[in-house]
């Protein structure tokens, strides 16, 4: 069974916090994806990455940053955390292309 | 440009009747759709899915459809029950990229 993890199911920061979401899978995966779901909205990519230390813009980059120095482990980060970041975030990953995505749990963050 | 459009935010059903999700798709090259299902505070799972070269495919009590020339796909849930309720999502991938495109989510409301 596949199985995403993610560091945190919730998290309370406060505005201009530099955040850190850490994701590990332990499937061996090629592709890792960072996605924010709103109501609404629906699911919106942030960033993915298809190999160590490669990484692409998603829909919505804009005030996020991603790290992946190991292929297990996939970190979103939020350089200065505003208040219309608040949402959930999940991470999902998948063998090679696009195929079934895996996701982990979640994690809501509130940004006062 | 929304390329998968699910234009029911919410639907509301009664148990043992039949569930019918829909999603249109505007991107033709698109060659492999997926239905995810989501409960609050948990990630996405899959449920199933359709290659372009299918119309139909079967798992228990889920059936996706798949209508290429009117670019259209339904899940239909027989009989729902109330552990279906949940926010549906339906996903595309074009062959060759490496992301899933995902529509807004219709929630379901199956009641007892």
């Amino acid at each position: 069974d596949v199985k995403v993890t993610q560091s945190s199911r919730y998290l309370v920061k406060r505005t201009g916090e530099k955040v850190f979401l850490e994701c590990v899978q332990d499937m061996d995966h090629e592709n890792m994806f960072w996605y924010r779901q709103d109501p609404g909205l629906g699911l919106r990519l942030i960033y993915f990455s298809y190999d160590v230390k490669m990484k692409e813009k998603g829909d919505i980059p804009e005030g996020y940053s991603v790290s992946r120095e190991k292929k297990e482990r996939f970190s979103l980060i939020l350089e200065s955390a505003s208040t219309n970041q608040t949402s959930m975030y999940l991470c999902a990953s998948t063998l090679q292309g696009a195929d079934t995505q895996y996701f982990g749990p979640g994690t809501r963050l509130t940004v006062l | 440009d929304q390329q998968v459009k699910q234009n029911s935010p919410s639907l509301s059903v009664q148990e043992g009747r039949i569930s019918i999700l829909n999603c249109d798709y505007t991107n033709s090259m698109f060659d492999y759709f997926l239905w995810y299902k989501k409960y609050p505070a948990e990630g996405p799972t899959f449920l199933i899915s359709i290659s372009s070269i299918k119309d139909k495919n079967e798992d228990g009590r889920f059936t996706v459809f798949l209508n290429k020339s009117a670019k259209h796909l339904s899940l239909h849930i027989v009989p729902s029950q109330p552990g279906d309720s949940a926010v549906y999502f339906c996903a595309a991938f074009q062959g060759g990229s490496e992301k899933l495109v995902f529509g807004k989510g219709t929630k379901l409301t199956v009641n007892p």
